[in-house]
This record gives structure tokens, sequence and C-alpha cells, in this order.
């Protein structure tokens, strides 16, 4: 079965301080890792995907295949970033469907 | 391009009342996938469809609940016969083919009284 786990339910830093939203996933096969991104009354968005391996934000994830995780990482937190964050897996060449996470309510604090 | 448009915003339906909830996607897109959020809990997949077809219904609850995307018009999720534990955040998603980023909507919030 696949499964996503975001550990943490709140997550609270100061500005400029680093951050990492923890991710980790239950999957048998290849998957598709992806952070999704919800700011306040604002819809979902697609934050990053691990198979584009690019920054958006300032935010970077690396796919860890040995530790199962995709750890969601910034160096320099900004107000701005305050948002709930989504880990999701697509399983690869299965169905399309995405399995999410339960969320990390970030707040960065001035 | 307006985005993926979900109405109503909020619906309230009385126990054993029908609930209907519609989704315009994106222009140009043929794929529809419909989620659903509990209270502290993460968005869960409930269908994925593509014009006129089910794709992927493993997700949906065996009774009560249906889905469709006709060839015009919006995708419909409809429940019928609500009951206190249906209600939910309702997400739509589209995206105009397979293995490409789907865009979602502000979902429908439903409450059962």
């Amino acid at each position: 079965a696949q499964r996503v786990t975001q550990p943490e339910k709140l997550l609270s830093v100061f500005k400029g301080a680093p951050v990492e939203l923890k991710c980790n996933y239950s999957y048998s096969g290849s998957p598709e890792l992806f952070w999704y991104v919800q700011y306040s009354r604002q819809r979902l968005q697609l934050l990053l995907r691990h198979i584009s391996r690019e920054s958006i934000k300032g935010f970077t994830a690396d796919l860890n295949k040995g530790e199962t995780s995709f750890h969601l990482k910034k160096p320099f937190a900004q107000e701005e970033d305050s948002a709930m964050y989504y880990c999701a897996l697509r399983a690869q060449g299965g169905s399309e469907k995405l399995v999410f996470g339960k969320g990390t309510k970030l707040t960065v604090n001035p | 391009n307006a985005g993926v448009m979900q109405n109503p915003r909020h619906l309230v339906r009385r126990r054993g009342q029908e609930a209907r909830l519609r989704c315009s996607p994106m222009k140009g897109h043929s794929h529809v996938y419909w989620y659903r959020q509990l209270p502290e809990e993460g968005l869960k997949f409930m269908v994925y469809l593509q014009k006129e077809n089910i794709i992927d219904e493993s997700g949906m609850p065996k009774e009560r609940f249906s889905a469709e995307f006709p060839k015009e018009g919006p995708s419909i999720l409809r429940i019928q016969q609500v009951v206190r534990g249906d209600s939910a955040a309702y997400f739509c998603a589209s995206s105009p083919r397979t293995d490409t980023e789907a865009f979602f909507g502000q979902g429908t919030r439903l409450t059962v009284v």
C-alpha cells in the first residue's frame, strides 16, 4: 500500500532560520514525489516535484530512496512562506491518483 | 484561464438529502480528479475521470457516491442520502493529459446537519 507520512502537524520558525519539513513514504515501487502548498485562503498549488530537481521560492527537496524520504528544505525562511504544506506520492506507471500526507502547517515568525 | 472552478464553495444539507458538487476544469483539460479532505486529514483520492469515462474509482465509497464527466458541461460529484460523516472539503483537480501537473480548485465545503 502507498502511504505518505508527515510527522509534524505544526512547525514554527523565526524569519531567517532554516526550515525542514519532513516527509516519509511507503511504496514498494518507484514513486514520483511532490510538494504542494496552500497559502491562506488560496487553492492548493504544486510547489515542486522530484523529477524536475528544481528550486522554487528557495525550496528544495531531494528524494532519498534509502531512507524513503522527501524532506522539503529552505535555508532562510520568510514570513510569506507561512502556509500548509502537503507531501504527495504518485505511483509511476500506474494510476494518476496522488496519495497525500496529512500536511504540516508552517508558521514563520517575524 | 480562470483556473479550476468549483461550485458551490459552501453547501449545507440535511441528513438524507442529496448533494451535487460541480467542477469545471481548466480550458483544454480533459482529465478530472476528485479528492475528499476530512478534518485534520490529508486529501484522499476518490475518482479519476476523462470525458465520459471513469478511469479509476478505487477511492469512491461503494454506496451513495457517484461521479460523471459528460461530453459537455462540468464534472459532477453526487452524494445521495447524505450523512454527518460526509461533511468534508471536496476538491477537484484537472490536467490536460496524464503525467502532468494537476491544478486544483478551491474546494467545496459540505456540511451535513
